[in-house]
């Protein structure tokens, strides 16, 4: 079993949905790191989390520490919305050595 | 704008040639990770560096990778002799330590050895 888990593998969307993407992990963690990869491209840090909840446009991260669990939302998806994100968790506070989910394949068709 | 810069973006080689991949870190950063990416592994950590010294590199296929911080604006993957298998793509990420924990990384070096 992986320590970091992402779901589902795939998503497809029409655009203007609600987007949500799972992540649970069964570590002690520092912090959680939610990454987009567009097709052909780098890999571009969307949010960090040790508690709470972040908010940056329309994408909204949420994480439950107590759960292990955190959710990626998306609103009022966009067909510039479709990459591969990922969730990575960082295990002991300042080493910086990711885990990596297996990432969510999104595509937000028009 | 700062930024994590990776050179060569693209590389094809033939079995057996040597490849070396270059990374520049943020300037101020202190700790450089190299990763690969494949379709069937996801990323994989190769090589971390703190203030230039190797402090993980288990990840690393020892009898064919090696990778150096020169110094602190360099960061650079050897792969000697290269073998297909190899191709994937390479990414270099780098931080500062402290309680965050943010990683910025690179646009990465596709690799493919023929």
């Amino acid at each position: 079993k992986n320590e970091v888990e992402q779901s589902p593998q795939n998503l497809t969307a029409q655009e203007g949905e609600f987007i949500t993407i799972n992540c649970s992990y069964s570590v002690g963690i520092s912090a959680l790191h939610w990454l987009q990869q567009h097709p052909g491209g780098g890999i571009v840090s969307l949010f960090m989390l040790s508690s709470g909840k972040k908010k940056h446009g329309r994408l909204i991260a949420t994480i439950n520490i107590q759960e292990k669990h955190s959710s990626l939302h998306i609103t009022a998806s966009h067909p510039r919305d479709s990459a591969v994100y990922i969730c990575a968790v960082s295990l002991v506070s300042g080493t910086y050595k990711y885990i990596f989910g297996t990432g969510t394949r999104l595509k937000v068709l028009a | 704008d700062a930024r994590v810069t990776q050179t060569p973006r693209d590389k094809v080689t033939e079995m057996g040639q040597e490849v070396t991949m270059r990374c520049q870190p943020i300037l101020g950063h202190n700790t450089v990770f190299w990763y690969r990416q494949t379709m069937m592994q996801g990323l994989e950590l190769l090589a971390y560096f703190r203030n230039r010294a190797p402090l993980d590199d288990s990840g690393m296929p020892k009898d064919r990778f090696s990778a150096e911080m020169p110094d602190a604006t360099l960061a650079t993957l050897k792969i000697q002799p290269s073998e297909p298998r190899d191709s994937a793509v390479y990414f270099c990420a780098s931080g500062r330590t402290g309680k965050t924990g943010e990683l910025f990384f690179g646009e990465g070096s596709r690799l493919t050895v023929l």
